[in-house]
């Protein structure tokens, strides 16, 4: 079946630092791309939908600036969360489209990466 | 806007049969979905139905949907211990405008 790979899936960074997460289809084409935050013991929070060779787009509340997402390739979507302070400690995890009318659909996640800021 | 929601804890014994509610809100919805999330690792799709569907069943998974209420279930037959997850519900419409509940928390006690 389709695979999402994410990468780190743990990272301690100082803060002030920016970290990169990267999110690869590995053996299936995304064309779209998500992008989650989820606090411990709560639902997912969609943060940003990427789409390939374009803008991403990002749900009200979240700092594009901050949070910069690059969806470069059918097949690799990167998250940099940029001048991490310890609020951005969270689980953040991507999810790739399925095919045809779920092409839009997050079917497909990555195991996530807890990311700690000190 | 569009609403799903879920009982957050349900406790069964190995071998029980778990069944796990869910309420949407949204009529307009087109795909329902359940996934599962066990401790530290994403989300893996477990099954979804097409709303003109009343029942789907995938061994020992079996999803119902109530249309008229709005009620989506999923019942797991002969729970084990490798069931312990949390499970999510989740909404959308053709695809689109994706709407996760909180997720219920499964504990399957020996």
């Amino acid at each position: 079946g389709a695979v999402v790979s994410q990468h780190p899936s743990w990272v301690i960074c100082k803060s002030g630092t920016s970290v990169k997460i990267e999110c690869r289809s590995l053996d299936f084409q995304a064309t779209t791309m998500f992008w989650y935050r989820q606090f411990p013991k709560q639902s997912l929070m969609l943060m940003a939908t990427s789409n390939e060779g374009s803008k991403a787009t990002y749900e009200q509340g979240v700092e594009k600036d901050k949070f910069l997402i690059n969806h470069a390739s059918l097949t690799l979507s990167t998250l940099t969360v940029t001048s991490a302070h310890p609020e951005d400690s969270s689980f953040y995890i991507c999810s790739a489209g399925g095919t045809g009318p779920l092409n839009n659909s997050p079917l497909h996640f990555g195991n996530g990466t807890r990311l700690t800021v000190t | 806007g569009e609403d799903v929601e879920q009982s957050l804890f349900l406790s069964v014994r190995e071998g029980d049969s778990s069944v796990i509610n869910c309420t949407y809100t949204d009529s307009s919805s087109t795909y329902l979905y359940w996934y599962k999330q066990e401790p530290g690792a994403g989300l893996q799709l477990l099954t979804y139905i097409f709303s003109n569907m009343d029942m789907k069943q995938d061994q020992r998974l079996t999803v119902l949907l109530n249309k008229k209420d709005k009620h989506l279930s999923l019942r797991i037959a002969d729970t084990q211990t490798g069931d312990s997850a949390i499970y999510f519900c989740a909404e959308s419409i053709n695809g689109q405008n994706f709407v996760f509940g909180p997720g219920t928390r499964l504990s399957v006690l020996p």
